[in-house]
């Protein structure tokens, strides 16, 4: 089973900056096979992000996915107020399919 | 547009059953996978379950294998979770959604329905 760490739980910003957010994979993503999620209370997730890099149709596109192997990104270029939300990575390059345990993006 | 709807989560008791389904229109059923996500209450997201187009390959996680069955009927565009000998731990929002773009029924899922809470408690 592949294990992705999402680091840290929680991260803090102001409306308008940049913010990276971290998935590492305990062994490879074959193909790159992840997925980045949005979460706001209440709601199902949103898929974000697909193959790494591939932004899904209508998602904004100050959102961006990079890396490869065991290491990705998700950056928010500017955040904007309805980007506070909880962020998970999804790995489907390998069964069980796994996501990690997720990054809250919350308001300094 | 595509829609699920979950239905059949509720109160249980430890070691009872219940049924889930989940509704699905707005798209050709029959030629889509389908899974179940789950996510305890404040916790994170968890796959439990897949199946593919016709119904005759299913795939389970770990915790619920021997316990769940995932089933559909393409005749009624709909999909299942039996669940038996349940424990607390399977307290959970119970989510389906249609995997994409990846491999069988192993995908990155779009869209999601809004779920249904199974409560599992004496």
């Amino acid at each position: 089973e592949i294990v992705l760490t999402q680091s840290p739980g929680t991260l803090s910003f102001s409306p308008g900056e940049r913010a990276t957010l971290s998935c590492r994979a305990s062994q490879s993503v074959r193909n790159n096979y992840l997925a980045w999620y949005q979460q706001k209370p209440g709601q199902a997730p949103r898929i974000l992000i697909y193959g790494a890099s591939s932004r899904v149709t209508g998602i904004p596109d100050r959102f961006s996915g990079s890396g490869s192997g065991t290491d990705f990104t998700l950056t928010i270029s500017r955040l904007e107020p309805e980007d506070f939300a909880v962020y998970y990575c999804q790995q489907y390059g390998g069964s069980p399919l796994t996501f990690g345990g997720g990054t809250k993006v919350e308001i300094k | 547009e595509v829609h699920l709807v979950e239905s059949g989560g509720g109160l249980v008791q430890p070691g009872g059953s219940v049924r889930l389904s989940c509704a699905a229109s707005g798209f050709t059923f029959s030629g889509s996978a389908m899974s179940w996500v789950r996510q305890a209450p404040g916790k994170g997201l968890e796959w439990v379950s897949g199946i593919n187009e016709s119904g005759g390959t299913t795939y389970y996680a770990d915790s619920v294998k021997g316990r769940f069955t995932i089933s559909r009927d393409n005749s009624k565009n709909t999909m299942y979770l039996q669940m038996s000998s349940l424990r607390a731990d399977d307290t959970a929002l119970y989510y389906c959604a249609i995997p994409r773009g990846g491999w069988f029924v192993f995908g990155w899922f779009d869209p999601w329905g809004q779920g249904t809470l199974v409560s599992v408690s004496s």
